[in-house]
């Protein structure tokens, strides 16, 4: 079945820092999504992307639909504490899968 | 908007009981999801209504778990009886329609010792 591949699988950074992850596909995907799950909550739609090479911006974060329909990028700019959770990709929207996770931690 | 309602939020029981969640999804979604979600893990669907109508349940472990939607709006999953395995966090979630983004509760946590 299909696999979404998330790197890196945590990340350890500083307040202020930017950051960047990744999602691959085994297949086509035809939507993206990004998640943000805080402990003891259900994931919480950040960004959502529907065209190849779509760039889209919610505050500081930035995300955007791979060229190839296989992956997607989420950078984070300025981190901040409460930037702490675990993030998920996930599509295409009929079924969604979700990733394995990138767990994030901020440092103040 | 309210959001989805899920109850109970926690929840302990022992192997080859029985336990059973319930979902109150955003008035007006047609599409009802629930997802298993286990410790360190990503989610994974068990089952997706359109209405009252099963859409997928292809993951979903018929020998010991059923869902019903019976009349568009409310659900609830069941597990008889559980295993040890079975010991996660169950979301539901809801969307408009197929090709909308979903809303999820705050999780169901189960724990079977």
């Amino acid at each position: 079945g299909q696999q979404l591949n998330q790197s890196p699988q945590s990340m350890f950074i500083q307040e202020g820092e930017d950051v960047s992850m990744n999602c691959t596909s085994s297949s086509i995907f035809n939507t993206w999504l990004w998640y943000k799950q805080d402990p003891g909550e259900g994931p919480v739609l950040l960004i959502a992307l529907y065209k190849a090479g779509e760039l889209t911006s919610n505050g500081r974060l930035t995300a955007q639909f791979g060229i190839t329909r296989k992956d997607s990028f989420l950078n984070i700019s300025a981190s901040i504490p409460s930037d702490v959770g675990i993030y998920f990709c996930a599509g295409p929207l009929d079924k969604l899968i979700f990733g394995t996770g990138t767990r994030l931690q901020v440092f103040p | 908007e309210a959001g989805v309602a899920q109850s109970p939020r926690y929840k302990i029981i022992e192997k080859r009981q029985s336990v059973a969640f319930w979902c109150n999804p955003i008035s007006g979604h047609a599409t009802l999801y629930w997802y298993q979600q286990i410790l360190g893990q990503g989610p994974k669907l068990l089952i997706q209504f359109q209405n009252n109508g099963v859409v997928d349940d292809s993951q979903l472990p018929k020998d010991r778990f059923s869902a019903e939607r019976l009349k568009g709006v409310d659900s609830t999953l069941k597990i008889q009886p559980a295993k040890l395995e079975d010991s996660a966090v169950y979301l539901c979630a809801s969307s408009p329609g197929q090709n909308y983004g979903y809303t999820f509760g705050s999780g169901t946590r189960l724990t079977v010792v």
